[in-house]
């Protein structure tokens, strides 16, 4: 069982759009349509920000956005605002009850 | 609102065991939605699920720290626990106590995560 491959950083002017991507296999991200995303700022829990691929939680902002094609799961914020600056982290379920994390991506707006 | 809170010591020496608990309050630790989880943060690295277990005890360990982790839920309480034998520096982190909502296939709700570390 290995980390989700997430790109170490990513960044974006406010007003902007970026995604973030989440590399997994077959085994994973690839099998089961159980990809979750978390926004982390550092000292605080981490909160839900997308379920199932691509299924927000009621009260995250219609801005982020999820997909996935293949082994690989996208999470995308469109207009960026200074408060989403934080890192972010995949999640898959990997199978025999056993759940998988990215490496995570810290965000950083411009 | 569901609400969980780490608490344990921060400071295990190399080969002990660290010990963790996480309390449960406003909702059920017996649930059915739910299971009980523990994950943690090594300093500069990302998340790593540690285990879960269910309420009636059912437990399901990340592979890579199976032989060294234990994980025990106390109903009377609204308490489940981590126990992480044979710890090195490598153990050192934010460890998080969180539910995971089967429903969604999400770990739903966090506690604010404890700083363990490892040292003499």
């Amino acid at each position: 069982q290995s980390a989700l491959t997430q790109p170490a950083s990513v960044s974006g002017s406010p007003g902007q759009s970026i995604t973030i991507s989440c590399t997994g296999t077959s085994s994973d991200v690839g099998n089961y349509n159980l990809v979750s995303w978390y926004q982390h700022h550092p000292g605080k829990a981490p909160k839900l920000m997308i379920y199932e691929g691509s299924k927000r939680p009621s009260g995250v902002s219609n801005r982020f956005s999820g997909s996935k094609s293949g082994n690989t799961a996208s999470l995308t914020i469109s207009g960026l605002q200074p408060e989403d600056e934080a890192d972010y982290y995949c999640c898959s379920y990997a199978g025999s009850n056993t759940w998988v994390f990215g490496g995570g991506t810290k965000l950083t707006v411009l | 609102q569901l609400q969980l809170q780490e608490s344990g010591p921060g400071l295990v020496k190399p080969s002990e065991t660290l010990s963790l608990t996480c309390t449960v309050s406003g909702g059920s630790i017996n649930s059915n939605s739910y299971y009980w989880g523990w994950i943690r943060q090594p300093p500069g690295k990302g998340l790593e699920w540690i285990g879960n277990i269910y309420y009636s005890g059912n437990t399901y360990y990340n592979p890579s720290l199976k032989s060294r982790v234990t994980i025990f839920v106390d109903t009377s309480k609204k308490q489940f626990s981590l126990k992480l034998s044979s710890v090195t520096a490598a153990d050192t982190a934010v460890y998080y106590c969180a539910g995971y909502l089967t429903a969604q296939g999400v770990f739903d709700v966090w506690g604010k995560g404890t700083t363990v570390t490892v040292s003499t």
